[in-house]
């Protein structure tokens, strides 16, 4: 079975700044696609970033961008020019191979940007 | 509306009540969820449709009961819920094949269990 963890249960940065967030996973898998899911206060979850694995060029949208360690199995993400609208719980899933439909979440790391 | 809607958005209920939360989809998807979120754990997956036909059960308590009658519509009909179901449901749709099948979610359901 697949596991994510994230070890940061809250994190706090100044408005602006630059703020990196980590992910561990563990599989047997080697094609998979993991991805990075926004949820604000207002509760609604978005997909903020995804990577497929077999591609070693780390993705990014726009101030967004991960960090992906395939050996190392670490999917960490990276928030430059921190806004206050960043502010949320931040969690990183993993899914196998094309045509399943399982995401597995970790636990969640809250962020808080800080005027 | 567009996107992903649930209702309703708070629900209080007894443990011997019977409700359902419901889930409905404008994003012409074929596959729906259903998970679970609890403080300070991972989201839970209850069910998968795909098509309108169950493909995952994540060994969910028989008091849960989903119900997919299109594939635009999702419920989860509950009863004699236990304290501990209390959580906030989270509904999601996908295209439910191709490459990326990002799943997009709903608001959820804050459920209190009494």
């Amino acid at each position: 079975a697949q596991t994510v963890t994230q070890s940061q249960p809250e994190m706090s940065v100044q408005e602006a700044e630059t703020v990196t967030l980590s992910c561990t996973y563990d599989t047997s898998e080697n094609n998979y696609y993991l991805f990075w899911y926004k949820q604000p206060p207002s509760r609604q979850m978005i997909l903020v970033i995804r990577q497929e694995a077999y591609k070693q060029q780390n993705a990014t949208e726009n101030r967004f961008s991960v960090n992906f360690q395939k050996a190392a199995k670490s999917f960490s993400l990276k928030i430059s020019d921190s806004q206050l609208g960043d502010t949320a719980m931040y969690f990183c899933a993993f899914m196998m191979s094309f045509g399943n439909e399982k995401l597995t979440f970790g636990t969640g790391t809250r962020l808080t940007i800080i005027p | 509306e567009t996107g992903v809607t649930q209702t309703p958005r708070h629900l209080v209920m007894g443990m011997t009540n019977k409700k359902s939360l419901k889930c409905e989809q404008h994003l012409g998807h074929n596959a729906m969820y259903w998970y679970k979120q609890s403080a300070k754990k991972p989201l839970e997956l209850m069910f998968v449709y795909s098509l309108e036909e169950r493909v995952e059960n994540n060994s969910v308590p028989s008091r849960f009961s989903p119900e997919c009658p299109n594939s635009s519509h999702l419920f989860l009909h509950l009863h004699t819920l236990q304290p501990e179901d209390s959580a906030l449901y989270l509904c999601a749709s996908s295209h439910g094949q191709g490459e990326w099948n990002e799943q997009f979610f709903g608001p959820g359901t804050r459920l209190t269990v009494l």
